[in-house]
């Protein structure tokens, strides 16, 4: 069964600090895997995406690796700020069809403090 | 900044009420997609089109429908809102490459209610 988890469920950091998100996935065959970031009561806006050959792609402060080996990627926000406060979801694509089915993980709730 | 629109942003309605969400983007993308989201859960897909007179359901069960008359139009449709469809629904376009390869946009969401 195809799937997409995410790690950790949430996760509160200061002001300033640097954090780590976990997306681990089964998606087979894979195309490629997005990180987007949805603030409360927002659509979701794309932040990187990644092709099996890519390991890695930043974006301003968030930098995103690929391990198509162990099926795991990860999110790394450098220095955060206050609207860094939001959800990131991790969204696997698969070649098995001509939709490229969109597998999404339930995100990781980031809240900064000051 | 995505150019796709969803209106209204938030809707209460009481049971048995016919309900319309509004969706358009001014991209001209041909692909364009309607997802339910609940709180801490991933989104599902209920309905998507590939072009004009093209809609198919999604992975998701939905008593909704849905028409794309126009390429920049994609309307939702309750015939008779219930509770269990209060939600947050997300419309979403990509271009014509595909979600496969392409970038997906999303609108900002339209919170339902249905009390």
């Amino acid at each position: 069964k195809n799937q997409v988890e995410q790690s950790p469920q949430s996760l509160i950091i200061l002001e300033g600090k640097n954090c780590t998100l976990q997306c681990n996935y089964t998606v087979s065959p894979f195309s490629n895997l997005r990180w987007y970031k949805q603030d409360t009561g927002r659509g979701p806006v794309s932040l990187t995406i990644m092709t099996f050959s890519e390991n890695t792609k930043s974006n301003g402060r968030y930098t995103a690796t690929l391990d198509a080996d162990t099926k795991q990627s990860s999110l790394h926000i450098t220095a955060s700020q206050l609207s860094d406060s939001a959800s990131y979801i991790c969204v696997v694509s698969d070649r098995g069809s001509t939709l490229g089915r969109l597998y999404f993980g339930r995100g990781t709730q980031l809240t900064v403090w000051p | 900044e995505a150019d796709i629109y969803q209106t209204p942003r938030y809707l209460v309605i009481g049971t048995g009420k016919k309900i319309t969400l509004e969706c358009s983007q001014t991209m001209g993308h041909d692909k364009m997609y309607w997802y339910q989201q609940d709180p801490g859960m991933e989104l599902h897909l209920i309905h998507y089109s590939y072009g004009v007179n093209s809609t198919e359901k999604g992975d998701l069960s939905s008593e909704s429908t849905v028409s794309r008359i126009r390429t920049e139009h994609f309307p939702l449709t309750l015939e008779s809102a219930r509770p269990s469809h209060t939600s947050q629904y997300l419309c979403a376009s990509s271009g014509n490459r595909g979600p496969d390869t392409g970038e997906l946009f999303f609108g900002e969401g339209s919170r339902l209610t249905v009390l």
